[in-house]
């Protein structure tokens, strides 16, 4: 399985953007990036996902390097309840493997 | 509520039971994957299941553990003779076949302590 390396911890402020960063040198040509968060005591949420092209939705924007290499996610507008651990996934079969991921605190 | 349920939430057993969890996926989501979680780790993928055939086992997933998903609805996650080191939160996530990105929605978990 393909690996990705994110920074193990992030913090922002409240209403501010936020950039999580994800590598992901190996990547083959029909891996999916995708991103889940997990807020505390809660499964894993889908938040977006992209194979080529910048994504948006009403939760995040994931911005994909032309060679693909590396992506960041973009939450635009911080809130509290943002505050989980972010997982970049490269999803080529079936199943989710998940590494450490980000955890994000959201100072107020 | 139609998301994942998980049954039950909190299991504490003593070594060497055997435990049982159920999962309820989606209604006509196709597939369910079981994945396991430990303390400061992300979720371990465990197994999943295409209706009711079981398509993929992780090496995780010794003889004393047995998935079940009979008629392609819920499934099952039984633990024999359980051991201390299988205490953590055990994630049932299910999916449409073939659609979209293939999101995994994800139940809440079954925390597992064995004492």
């Amino acid at each position: 399985d393909a690996k990705t390396t994110q920074p193990n911890s992030m913090e922002s402020n409240e209403e501010e953007p936020v950039h999580l960063p994800c590598n992901h040198s190996t990547i083959s040509g029909t891996d999916y990036i995708h991103w889940y968060r997990q807020l505390p005591s809660q499964g894993p949420e889908y938040v977006i996902h992209g194979l080529t092209s910048n994504v948006n939705n009403r939760m995040a924007s994931l911005a994909i390097a032309e060679d693909r290499k590396s992506s960041t996610l973009i939450l635009h507008r911080a809130t509290l309840r943002d505050a989980a651990v972010y997982y970049c996934i490269l999803k080529g079969a079936q199943k989710l493997v998940f590494g450490q991921g980000t955890r994000l605190t959201i100072n107020p | 509520d139609t998301g994942v349920s998980q049954d039950p939430r909190h299991k504490i057993t003593k070594r060497g039971q055997n435990v049982t969890f159920r999962c309820d996926p989606i209604s006509e989501h196709n597939r369910l994957y079981w994945y396991r979680q430990t303390l400061g780790q992300g979720p371990e993928f465990l197994t999943y299941f295409q209706n009711e055939a079981q398509l993929e086992k992780s090496r995780l997933l010794s003889d004393r553990f047995s998935a079940e998903r009979p008629k392609g609805s819920f499934s099952t996650l039984e633990i024999q003779r359980t051991e201390q080191g299988d205490s953590a939160m055990y994630l049932c996530a299910s999916s449409e076949m073939d659609r979209g990105p293939n999101e995994q929605f994800f139940g809440p978990g079954t925390r597992l302590t064995v004492l």
